[in-house]
């Protein structure tokens, strides 16, 4: 079975740093991009950015670039979204996703990592 | 960056009834990359259109999506009690979503 499986939900402090991870499986890891949804409380979608795991190309949403660090590791088919620096702003779900190239689209879609950030 | 609107904001409907849902962009798009995605409260995202027409796995033929250029469509031909949902369109996995369209039990 093809799935991406998320990290556990987060609590953390404005400051601190955090690292949430996606775990693929069922499928080759380093032949999609993966890419990473924000989706605030009670709000639509976020696009961040994307990542393709068998050569590390990461591409940023402009609102993103810089707030966030995608990256992956393909030996453990897992792709990452990182924080240096939290805020209460982050406060949201995450979500990865697989992006089929020929549609356009994502078609596999991770069960979201909630972050809370609150002092 | 394209914008893509979505609208109406929420459209209230009996099941049974027809929906219809636009999402329009601020530029030409390819329609080889124009998404539909459903959500339910508390799930991920589902994919249900891709290339602006075609089903994506496993979703009902009551599922339809049209439009080229800037204006695109969603049709769902009768609502049944799980449709009820918000819909977001997208063009190609690397750009932003529309805003959404809750589609909600009048």
């Amino acid at each position: 079975e093809v799935q991406l499986v998320q990290s556990g939900a987060e609590v953390k402090k404005p400051g601190e740093s955090l690292k949430i991870s996606c775990k693929g499986s069922g499928y080759s890891f380093t032949s999609y991009w993966i890419g990473w949804v924000r989706q605030m409380p009670g709000k639509g979608l976020e696009w961040m950015g994307i990542i393709y795991p068998g050569d590390s190309d990461t591409r940023y949403s402009p609102s993103f670039q810089g707030q966030v660090t995608i990256s992956a590791d393909k030996s453990i088919s897992t792709a990452y979204l990182q924080w240096s620096s939290l805020k209460a702003s982050d406060t949201a779900m995450y979500y990865c996703a697989r992006l089929i190239p020929y549609l356009g689209a994502f078609d596999i879609w991770g069960q979201g990592t909630m972050v809370t950030v609150s002092s | 960056e394209i914008v893509l609107t979505q609208s109406p904001g929420t459209l209230s409907l009996s099941p049974g009834e027809r929906a219809t849902l636009s999402c329009r962009a601020s530029q030409s798009v390819s329609s080889s990359y124009l998404a539909w995605y459903q959500q339910k409260p508390g799930q991920a995202p589902r994919l249900l259109i891709y290339g602006a027409s075609s089903r994506a796995t496993g979703i009902p033929d009551r599922f339809s999506g049209s439009g080229s250029g800037t204006d695109f469509t969603l049709t769902i031909s009768r609502l049944e009690p799980e449709d009820f949902a918000v819909y977001y369109c997208q063009q190609y996995g690397s750009s932003p979503f529309g805003g959404g369209t809750k589609v909600e039990i009048k």
